[in-house]
């Protein structure tokens, strides 16, 4: 029973690059939701998606972020013109409905250089 | 405005030195409180759920408990393998905010 799936787990870009971040959620799991974390800070809620549907950005930077979860394939966070200010550890969860525990996966680590 | 307070922000115990860690909190509507635990280089692991004052839930070593303003994370005579940092977190609407998670350092 595979678990929340997080690909690249280590991503490396220059200033000015795009990054695209991807999440496969549990089997079964139609919510998924995206955090940051910064160096010793605690996980920040970035948005909250369903399969085609936005349901909660207001964690997210209004400029360069943006989210998706298609219908087929995965949720992907995409961050245009990075900045070093970037670079931190991405983490998408997972849950069953809304009022489910969220279940991790295991980070992407984004260095902007 | 929603707010999670850990302490303290890192503990070192020996080997079956017993302890707790804290969790005090604000929120407006509280859903559920969660911990969690968090290895180097991973993302956290669930330990537990608790929705209403006077709960409690117990695994292993571990035993969390909830009171209306705060949540304990009991340890019982701890292993080196339980060094980790813990999180709590609790949920308003879809939203769940972290607070900065206690170090734990469990010395053999």
């Amino acid at each position: 029973n595979a678990g929340v799936m997080q690909n690249p787990r280590h991503l490396v870009r220059r200033r000015g690059q795009e990054a695209r971040l991807r999440c496969s959620p549990m089997k079964g799991h139609s919510h998924v939701y995206w955090y940051r974390q910064l160096p010793e800070e605690g996980l920040k809620f970035m948005v909250y998606l369903q399969k085609e549907n936005i349901i909660d950005e207001s964690g997210m930077p209004k400029e360069r972020f943006s989210a998706e979860f298609p219908k087929e394939g995965p949720s992907i966070l995409r961050i245009q013109q990075v900045v070093r200010g970037d670079s931190a550890a991405y983490f998408c969860a997972s849950s069953g409905t809304d009022q489910e525990t969220q279940y991790f996966g295991p980070g992407t680590r984004l260095l902007v250089l | 405005e929603d707010q999670v307070t850990q302490s303290p922000e890192a503990l070192r115990l020996q080997e079956g030195e017993s302890s707790s860690l804290n969790c005090s909190y604000t929120v407006s509507g509280l859903r559920g409180l969660f911990w969690y635990r968090q290895d180097p280089g991973k993302g956290p692991e669930f330990l537990f759920t608790l929705y209403s004052a006077g709960e409690e839930k117990e695994k292993e070593r571990l035993k969390a408990t909830l009171t209306k303003k705060e949540s304990f994370l009991h340890i019982t005579a701890p292993k080196p393998e339980d060094s980790a940092t813990y999180l709590c977190a609790v949920q308003n609407g879809d939203k769940i905010i972290f607070g900065k998670g206690t170090r734990l350092h469990i010395l053999p």
